[in-house]
């Protein structure tokens, strides 16, 4: 059984840098066969990928968010990571972290619970 | 982007009843589209991927089709757990998610 489990603020000010942590556990970063990456939630515009890695560092970034958006993993760790800098309050949304299945229609998968996180100063 | 239009927003349906949910893409997407169920306070949940193979686990109730631009999610025989939110997703490039349609008990 997959689990992720993402950790991070809750708050962040405008113009600063949120980042996110997402441990993974019954399966391995390090393998192939699945994207890791992450999409929010926000309570109007309703759900957006935001982007995912694979475990070559190969990277595929949503383009509204590609000039401020860092994805990487930490295979030491066995856990994904989110940097997206400048925030705004358009980035206020529930986070998820995913598994994508690498192949036709790459579907998601996995879904962590879910953190909340608010831009405000 | 291509945008997934989706339809109806919501929808008031009884036990027993068959629903149908469709999503139209804005430009050519072959049969690269997503089913998701949310219910409210979790995370979504895949129910279809590439517009019509049954997850591990689904119901056999729940079928997708189409193809090209024109996609749909049936819900046969609805059960008292299916009532949730229901999206789209595109995955023929840059991923994007339809508007969500909410299944309520009539």
């Amino acid at each position: 059984q997959v689990h992720l489990q993402e950790a991070g603020p809750g708050m962040v000010k405008p113009s600063q840098t949120l980042s996110l942590s997402c441990s993974v556990s019954g399966a391995s970063v390090s393998l192939g066969g699945y994207n890791w990456g992450w999409s929010r939630q926000h309570p109007v515009k309703g759900l957006e990928w935001i982007g995912y890695v694979y475990y070559d560092g190969d990277t595929s970034y949503n383009p509204s968010l590609k000039s401020r958006l860092s994805i990487s993993l930490d295979k030491s760790k066995n856990q994904i990571s989110l940097k997206l800098t400048s925030v705004t309050a358009a980035d206020t949304a529930i986070y998820y972290c995913t598994r994508v299945v690498v192949g036709h229609s790459a579907p998601t998968l996995n879904w962590g619970q879910g953190t909340l996180v608010t831009v405000s100063s | 982007d291509i945008a997934m239009t989706q339809s109806p927003s919501s929808l008031s349906a009884s036990v027993g009843d068959r629903v149908t949910i469709t999503c139209r893409a804005s430009q050519y997407i072959a049969d690269f589209v997503n089913w998701y169920q949310q219910i409210p306070g979790r995370a979504p949940k895949l129910l279809i991927s590439a517009a019509s193979t049954l997850q591990d686990g689904v119901p056999s109730r729940f079928s997708g089709s189409g193809s090209g631009t024109d996609f749909s999610l049936t819900i046969s025989n609805l059960q008292p757990e299916d009532f949730a939110i229901y999206y789209c997703e595109q995955s023929y490039t840059s991923n994007t998610f339809g508007q969500g349609t909410k299944v309520q008990m009539k």
